[in-house]
């Protein structure tokens, strides 16, 4: 059974950093894309970053961009995303995503999600 | 502002069938797959349509997925009061190199 376990949540003040990690089982890690989505409170969801399984090239949302960063460590099943200069509007629930690649050219799809961790930005 | 557009909410008796709509502002639905979530209160997203239309094991035949052209569509037959959620469409963006969702559409079986 494919388990996504995320954790480092928390309280944090504007300006602040943190860096949340999903440890993976259930599956060869290092083969699968990864992926944080994210859901502030009473929103829709909205994709924040992604990495690639053998290669680790990396995306991100613009609301992102230049200050989160996602990596993986293969050799733990582990997948983190750093976290700075937080902001009130980085509030939500961060979800960890596998990613699944289908039969055609860039066919992919967020197969299976852990449950999240809460990030409030507040100070 | 979501890329991909949903209607915000729609509903129907149980034993109807539903339909929600997700449509793109650009060539991004056109070019690559669609894929359908659910989302139960309180819990977190579950995958429920692939590749415009195919369905994970264990998600029942009463959920299907169509597209066309630059538009997708989610079809829940047969509704029961368990179907209430919401219902998310997403896309990989392959000329931005970002994944899109639509805005999400609450469905209220009355």
């Amino acid at each position: 059974e494919v388990l996504l376990l995320e954790s480092g949540g928390g309280l944090v003040q504007p300006g602040g950093s943190l860096r949340l990690s999903c440890a993976a089982s259930g599956f060869t890690f290092s083969n699968y894309a990864m992926t944080w989505v994210r859901q502030a409170p009473g929103q829709g969801l909205e994709w924040v970053s992604a990495i690639s399984g053998i290669d680790a090239g990396t995306f991100y949302a613009d609301s992102v961009k230049g200050r989160f960063t996602i990596s993986r460590d293969n050799s733990k099943n582990t997948l983190y995303l750093q976290m700075n200069s937080l902001r009130a509007e980085d509030t939500a629930i961060y979800y960890c995503v596998k990613v699944q690649e289908g039969v055609g050219a860039s066919d992919y799809y967020m197969h299976v999600w852990g449950k999240g961790t809460t990030v409030t930005v507040s100070s | 502002q979501s890329v991909l557009t949903q209607p915000p909410s729609v509903s129907a008796a149980p034993g109807q069938k539903v339909t929600i709509s997700c449509s793109a502002s650009s060539s991004n639905i056109g070019n690559n797959y669609v894929s359908w979530y659910q989302q139960l209160p309180g819990t977190a997203p579950k995958l429920l349509i692939y590749d415009n239309n195919q369905r994970p094991s264990g998600i029942p035949d009463r959920f299907s997925g169509s597209k066309s052209g630059t538009s997708a569509t989610l079809g829940i037959a047969g509704l029961q009061t368990g179907d209430e959620a919401d219902y998310y469409c997403g896309t990989w963006d392959s000329s931005l190199s970002t994944w899109v969702f639509g805005g999400g559409t609450k469905l209220t079986v009355l």
